[in-house]
């Protein structure tokens, strides 16, 4: 059971570059988000999905675009990237369903440094 | 807004030395406080949910306890394994969203 994953788990950029960050769960989960994650700030809320073709922003939208096209894949793309999206980013999952305690997922998260 | 504010930025005991992790909240209706523990480059892992004041969970040497505008994580007799940052967060009844705090980074030393 992989649970939740994501790639890359490092990559590199330019200013001014493009590039997606994958992310897919196993867990046949509705709801699924990303945290970008920086010293001394705690995980901020990027977006997130409360299903198939429903998105929403939180905390910290802007440079940022996500869809959801299927319940597995929630990927996040950077359209033009700045040194301040330099972070590690965290994709999280989880159901609304009986009984859940409400607790994220997490994957192992994806290191990104823009030069 | 809802806000999450943890206090000590970092704490440093001594193997054996007990304390407690401060969680102080603000969310206009709580439907959970949530702990996890984050160790280095890895994801946060769940420890508890907390539903409503005067609730407490344990796990080994955690104690966690939940007021009306606080958490506290208690830490009793902790091992150099313990060492991890520590991070609190909130859901309110409104939607999914989950709401984190910086952190509390822990080090125990043996």
């Amino acid at each position: 059971n992989a649970g939740v994953t994501q790639t890359p788990k490092f990559q590199v950029l330019k200013t001014g570059q493009s590039m997606t960050l994958q992310c897919a769960q196993d867990m046949n989960h509705e709801y699924m988000s990303w945290y970008r994650q920086d010293p001394g700030m705690g995980l901020r809320l990027i977006h997130y999905s409360v299903g198939a073709g429903i998105t929403d922003q939180g905390e910290v939208p802007n440079g940022y675009n996500v869809s959801r096209s299927t319940t597995e894949d929630f990927p996040l793309r950077l359209l033009s990237a700045a040194p301040s999206q330099t972070s590690v980013y965290f994709c999280a999952s989880n159901t609304r369903g009986q009984g859940n305690t409400g607790e994220l997922f997490f994957g192992e998260g994806s290191r990104l440094t823009v030069l | 807004e809802d806000q999450v504010t943890q206090s000590p930025e970092a704490l440093r005991l001594q193997e054996g030395e007990s304390s407690s992790l401060n969680c102080s909240y603000t969310v206009s209706g709580l439907r959970g406080l949530f702990w996890y523990r984050q160790d280095p480059g890895k994801g946060p892992e769940f420890l508890f949910t907390l539903y409503s004041a005067g609730e407490e969970k344990e796990k080994e040497r955690l104690k966690a306890t939940l007021t009306k505008k606080e958490s506290f994580l208690h830490i009793t007799a902790p091992k150099p394994e313990d060492s991890a940052t520590y991070l609190c967060a909130v859901q309110n009844t409104g939607g999914f969203k989950t709401i984190f705090g910086a952190g509390t980074r822990l080090f125990v030393k043996a």
